[in-house]
């Protein structure tokens, strides 16, 4: 079983949608969750930073966190054609190597 | 499958040393291998882009002589950071593609450095 386990996709969805993006981990010494986009030949950007469990909200994204499912989520509320890129969850503990996992990615198509 | 190591996964140095840092596809030939590097809460920043058998691509503001990038085989890449000072001190991240996999990078684990 892989440390992170994120849904490639691809997702394609109409404009004004809500986009729901996920990741799944089995460690349980993960404490930091991070969710970049990428857009096409461009580095990863860094969208949401999240500690503990809950909602975080920034604009038109909510991460989601739920230590207990192991569980995280990105929502994109109302997404425009200029969300379309690779969304990648990450996620480290402190205390041991640090070690930044990655998720593979999930590449969404927001189409007009 | 497409999992890429890095090694070490830490190093602490002192000023004035140089630094290498390994970067591998494990399972797979990476025709392309990207050197990002992440201050904490940042963004990765992506610093070079290199080819097999071809010179690095710095990006602007990346110094060519204080990051030296090798890339002499489809499975292996070098960022060495030569001259390290406290101010190199950072999280440096590999990832790699192939013709396969188009736009997709696979990340490695990264590398964190302290320079003393």
């Amino acid at each position: 079983q892989k440390e992170v386990e994120q849904d490639p996709g691809p997702l394609s969805v109409p404009e004004g949608a809500i986009v729901s993006l996920n990741c799944t981990y089995s460690n349980s010494a993960f404490q930091y969750f991070m969710w970049y986009r990428q857009y096409s030949r461009k580095g990863p950007e860094l969208l949401m930073y999240t500690y503990s469990s809950g909602n975080k909200e920034d604009g038109r994204f909510t991460a989601q966190v739920d230590k207990s499912s192991k569980y995280i989520s990105l929502f994109i509320r109302d997404s425009q054609p200029s969300d379309s890129a690779t969304y990648l969850c990450a996620m480290y503990w402190t205390g041991g190597s640090e070690k930044l996992v990655f998720g593979k990615g999930t590449k969404l198509t927001v189409n007009p | 499958g497409a999992v890429v190591s890095q090694h070490p996964s830490r190093v602490i140095c002192k000023s004035g040393t140089s630094v290498k840092i390994e970067c591998r596809s494990l399972d797979f030939q990476a025709t392309t291998m990207f050197w990002y590097r992440q201050f904490p809460k940042q963004s990765l920043m992506l610093m070079a882009t290199s080819n097999e058998g071809s010179k690095a691509t710095y990006e602007q503001g990346v110094e060519k002589d204080k990051f030296l990038i090798n890339h002499a085989s489809l499975t292996l890449s070098t960022l060495t950071v030569t001259s390290a000072h406290p101010e190199d001190s950072s999280f440096y991240i590999c990832s790699a593609s192939t013709v396969d996999s188009g736009e997709t990078q696979y990340f490695g684990p990264g590398t964190r450095l302290l320079v003393l």
